[in-house]
């Protein structure tokens, strides 16, 4: 079935330090993943997203790279500030229209 | 452009009840898709609507419903409520430009349901 795993589930780095989370999907017919930032008690949101023909996209301090062969995708985010302090999700589009399957989260704590 | 709104925000409910939750796309989105969120789950997809037909339907049973309007605005419908419908159910919309290509999806604050 459609499976997406993340790691790791909790994060917790330095200011100015690096984040890299990473997932791996299960569905080869995957072509777009989005990432999404959740703070507490707010609405998910989209950070960055790619598709599968392409291998890495990046705006400003975050990057996301996708390796389709090892059905890997990781999120990059350089120079982390307190207010990157939130969980993040990765997401695989799945069979049909418009459905993500997620990832479990991961909560990124940056302490200053 | 006005955000994706969701409606109740909070709702309490006892077992055995049923309970409709709203949620108001984006203007000009005519996609929207539901998924729950829980703390043991994760963020699971429930189905998704566009054009006022269901096109997709996540593993949730059939007391899981909903259903979309001409103006694109959906709801959702639980019936005979068991305590482990407590969650936080969110409501997405997405343009989708290009029939079947995916676009990002803008969720909503969500409505945050407490089964007793």
């Amino acid at each position: 079935g459609e499976n997406v795993e993340q790691h790791p589930s909790t994060l917790s780095v330095q200011e100015g330090d690096s984040a890299v989370i990473k997932c791996t999907y299960s569905d080869s017919a995957s072509n777009y993943f989005p990432w999404y930032k959740q703070e507490l008690g707010k609405r998910p949101q989209l950070i960055i997203d790619i598709r599968s023909n392409v291998g890495e996209k990046k705006d400003q301090r975050i990057a996301v790279t996708l390796n389709k062969t090892a059905k890997h995708f990781s999120l990059h985010i350089t120079e982390t500030q307190p207010e990157d302090s939130a969980v993040y999700f990765c997401a695989a589009s799945g069979r049909g229209f418009q459905k993500l399957v997620f990832g479990t989260g991961t909560r990124l704590l940056v302490s200053p | 452009k006005a955000g994706v709104t969701q409606t109740p925000r909070y709702l309490i409910k006892t077992r055995g009840q049923q309970v409709t939750l709203s949620c108001s796309p984006i203007s000009g989105h005519r996609s929207v898709s539901w998924y729950q969120q829980t703390p043991g789950q994760g963020l699971q997809f429930l189905f998704e609507y566009f054009s006022e037909t269901q096109r997709n339907k996540g593993n949730f049973p059939g007391r899981f419903s909903g259903r979309q309007f001409s103006n694109s605005r959906s709801e959702m419908n639980v019936s005979t409520l068991e305590l482990g419908d407590s969650a936080l159910y969110l409501c997405a919309s997405s343009l989708e430009e290009l029939a079947g290509v995916y676009s990002e999806q803008f969720f909503g604050p969500g409505t945050r349901l407490t089964v007793l």
